[in-house]
């Protein structure tokens, strides 16, 4: 069964601190991995899509990196915002139609001043 | 303002009622789907259409029902089937159905069974 896993399921910092979250998946074959982000009571935003050859991608303080040997992700947040806190997702598809992507449970990031 | 919206933003339901959310996309992508969202849970696919007058189950579509009658438009519909519908509803679009397309998703619509 294909599963995505993520860890930590909760994380508190401070606001200006780095952070990384992990994504553990099983999901064969392999086509890409996306990182989400979803603010409290609204629908997720993309903030990296990854392919089997990519080891990282960043978008602005967002780096995630990729190994698909060992079928692992992070997702490794720079100089943390308020505006950081939401729930991450990470999802994960296989070389077939997207109908068939599997998400995580998301890890919920909360920011404090 | 190109985009996908969902309405409405909240709807209470009560028992024996069925309901319909409303998804309209103006991105003019092929593919639409409709997920759940339950609290500390991952999205759970419900349905999703690759093509106008086309849709599949995803992988809870019992107590549900959807039809794409437009390319534009998406509606589900939770029936009195659907045992515990009180969840939050996401709908999304991409170009295709390729998984390589991007999904992007509406604001959500919460629905409470009283």
């Amino acid at each position: 069964k294909n599963q995505v896993e993520q860890s930590p399921q909760s994380l508190i910092i401070l606001e200006g601190k780095n952070c990384t979250l992990q994504c553990n998946y099983t999901v064969s074959p392999f086509s890409n991995l996306r990182w989400y982000k979803q603010d409290t009571g609204r629908g997720p935003v993309s903030l990296t899509i990854m392919t089997f050859s990519e080891n990282t991608k960043s978008n602005g303080r967002y780096t995630a990196t990729l190994d698909a040997d060992t079928k692992q992700s992070s997702l490794h947040i720079t100089a943390s915002q308020l505006s950081d806190s939401a729930s991450y997702i990470c999802v994960v598809s296989p070389n077939t139609n997207a109908g068939k992507s599997t998400f995580g449970d998301g890890t919920t990031l909360t920011v404090k001043p | 303002d190109g985009g996908i919206t969902q309405s409405p933003k909240y709807l209470f339901r009560k028992e024996g009622q069925n309901v319909t959310l409303s998804c309209e996309q103006n991105l003019n992508h092929d593919a639409m789907y409709w997920y759940r969202q339950d609290p500390g849970q991952g999205l759970r696919l419900i349905y999703y259409s690759q093509i106008v007058n086309d849709f599949q189950k995803g992988d809870i579509a019992e107590g549900y029902s959807v039809s794409r009658e437009k390319k534009e438009s998406f509606p589900l519909t939770v029936t009195s089937a659907q045992k515990n519908p009180t969840a939050f509803y996401l709908c999304a679009s991409s170009i295709m159905s390729n998984t390589h397309d991007t999904q992007y998703f509406g604001p959500g619509t919460r629905l409470t069974v009283l």
